[in-house]
């Protein structure tokens, strides 16, 4: 089956760098999304790495290195608005395309 | 705005009673998901069709059943409703080719009392 890991939180100030690690174990792999989740809302797609190596997206980034099972996202100039949850996400091998999540990694932002 | 749209936003109802929640994915996207999201449990896949036709099932209670019709939009029927099934829910949608990148709805908030 699939199983991710990422920390349950991160605590960081405005206008620092924060890295979220997330490691998983699949039986089939299509590549790691991440996906951006504010209280009460939905969650909201931010990026997708297929191949090993770094995708940007303006202040934030995501990394694959498929060999260790393992990817981050980086989120830089931390602002305010950017305390949420974050999930990584891989695709479930035996199927057409539903997600597995992570458990999430709740993002507190301080002044 | 992802461009899927969900309603009811909150339903609340008593135990034993049966609900519908409906969902219609963004223009073009022929693939919906349904996923239920609780505190304890994160976000759970419960099932996906594609064009009309069911294409995964995750832990889907056997309580709760799913379609698709040929305008593309779904439903999702709860039914013999338990204090535990409160939770979010939400729909997602996908383009052909691209189930990675999936357009969640705002959800409905199901209360169970």
């Amino acid at each position: 089956g699939q199983s991710l890991e990422q920390p349950s939180e991160v605590t960081a100030v405005e206008g620092a760098i924060v890295q979220i690690n997330c490691t998983y174990q699949t039986s089939g792999f299509y590549g790691l999304s991440w996906y951006q989740q504010h209280d009460g809302g939905a969650p909201t797609f931010l990026s997708y790495n297929g191949l090993d190596g770094l995708e940007e997206t303006g202040r934030f980034s995501s990394f694959l290195s498929r060999s260790d099972s393992y990817g981050y996202l980086l989120l830089q100039e931390l602002q305010m608005k950017d305390s949420a949850s974050y999930f990584c996400a891989v695709r479930d091998g035996g199927s057409q395309g539903n997600l597995i999540f992570g458990k999430g990694t709740k993002l507190s932002v301080k002044p | 705005d992802s461009g899927v749209t969900q309603t009811p936003k909150h339903l609340i109802t008593a135990t034993g009673q049966r609900v519908t929640l409906r969902c219609s994915p963004r223009s073009g996207d022929l693939s919906v998901y349904w996923y239920q999201q609780s505190l304890d449990q994160g976000l759970q896949f419960l099932i996906q069709y594609y064009n009309g036709e069911e294409r995964a099932k995750g832990n889907i209670l056997e309580r709760f059943s799913a379609q698709q019709f040929p305008d593309l939009h779904s439903e999702l029927n709860l039914s013999s409703l338990e204090l535990g099934d409160s939770a979010l829910y939400f729909c997602a949608s996908s383009s052909p080719g691209g189930a990675d990148t999936q357009y969640f709805g705002p959800g409905t908030r199901l209360t169970v009392l």
